[in-house]
C-alpha cells in the first residue's frame, strides 16, 4: 500500500515570499503520478500540479514548481511570489499508473499568506 | 464548461436514517470516484465508477453505497446513518485516462 506524508501541519509566510511544502511518499511502484492539490475555504479541491514519474524534469505551473526526488521519494511544493489567495490547506497525492483509480492523499499543509 | 456539481450542499440528517448525494461530473468524463474527508482520518477514498460499473472500493461499510448512471452521473447512498459518518464528501471526476481528478465542491453531511 501507498503512504504519503506530509511533515508541515501549518505553514504561514509573508506576501510575496517563497514558500516549499514538503511531501514524502512511500511505494514499490515504478510507474505513477503525484499531485499537489489546494483546498481553500470554499472546500473545493484544486489541481495546483501534476508530475508523472516517468518524467525527469520538475513540473512548472506559473508561479507554482515542484522538486521531484524519485529517488528519495520526495515531492515537494515550491510558491513563489506568495498572494493572499494562496492562503489554503495543500494537500500532496498519489496515484499509480495505469490502472488504479484511488487517489492516496497526505494529512495536508495549512498555509497562511501574512499581508 | 462546466465544473464538477455536488447537490446538495449542506445536509442534516438524523441517526439512522438514510442519505443520498448528486454528483454531476464534467461533461465528457466517464470515470467519477468519492472520498470521504473528515478532521480525524483525513480524504479517505470510498469508490470509483466508470461506465456505470464499480472499479474499485475503499475501506467502508456495507452502509456505503453508490451507482452511476449512463450519462456519467452518480449517487451515494449512506444508510443507517451514524454519528461518525459526519464528514464532508467530495465527487471527483476524470477522462477515461484517469490521468488526474477534477473535484466539487463537496457536500456536507452532519449527522445529529
Amino acid at each position: 500500500a501507498q503512504t504519503v506524508t506530509q511533515s508541515q501541519p501549518e505553514m504561514s509566510v509573508q506576501e510575496a515570499e517563497t514558500v516549499t511544502l514538503s511531501c514524502t511518499y512511500d511505494t514499490s511502484e515504478s510507474n505513477y503520478y503525484l499531485f499537489w492539490y489546494k483546498q481553500p475555504p470554499s472546500r473545493q479541491m484544486i489541481l495546483v500540479i501534476r508530475q508523472e514519474a516517468y518524467k525527469q524534469q520538475n513540473a512548472t505551473e506559473n508561479r507554482f514548481s515542484v522538486n521531484f526526488q524519485k529517488a528519495a521519494k520526495s515531492f515537494s511544493l515550491k510558491i513563489s511570489d506568495s498572494q493572499l489567495g494562496d492562503t489554503a490547506m495543500y494537500f500532496c497525492a498519489f496515484m499509480k499508473n495505469p490502472g488504479n483509480e484511488k487517489l492516496t492523499f497526505g494529512t495536508g499543509t495549512r498555509l497562511t499568506i501574512i499581508p | 464548461k462546466a465544473g464538477v456539481t455536488q447537490t446538495p450542499r449542506y445536509l442534516i440528517k438524523t441517526r439512522g436514517q438514510q442519505v443520498t448525494l448528486s454528483c454531476s461530473p464534467i461533461s465528457g468524463h466517464r470515470s467519477v470516484s468519492w472520498y470521504q474527508q473528515t478532521p480525524g482520518q483525513g480524504l479517505q477514498f470510498l469508490f470509483e465508477y466508470f461506465s456505470e460499473t464499480q472499479r474499485n472500493k475503499g475501506n467502508f461499510p456495507g452502509r456505503f453505497s453508490g451507482r452511476q448512471f449512463s450519462n456519467s452521473r452518480s449517487e451515494m447512498n449512506v444508510s443507517t446513518l451514524e454519528l461518525g459518518d459526519s464528514a464532508l464528501y467530495l465527487c471527483a471526476s476524470s477522462t477515461e485516462l484517469r490521468d488526474g481528478y477534477t473535484f466539487g465542491s463537496g457536500t456536507r453531511l452532519t449527522v445529529v
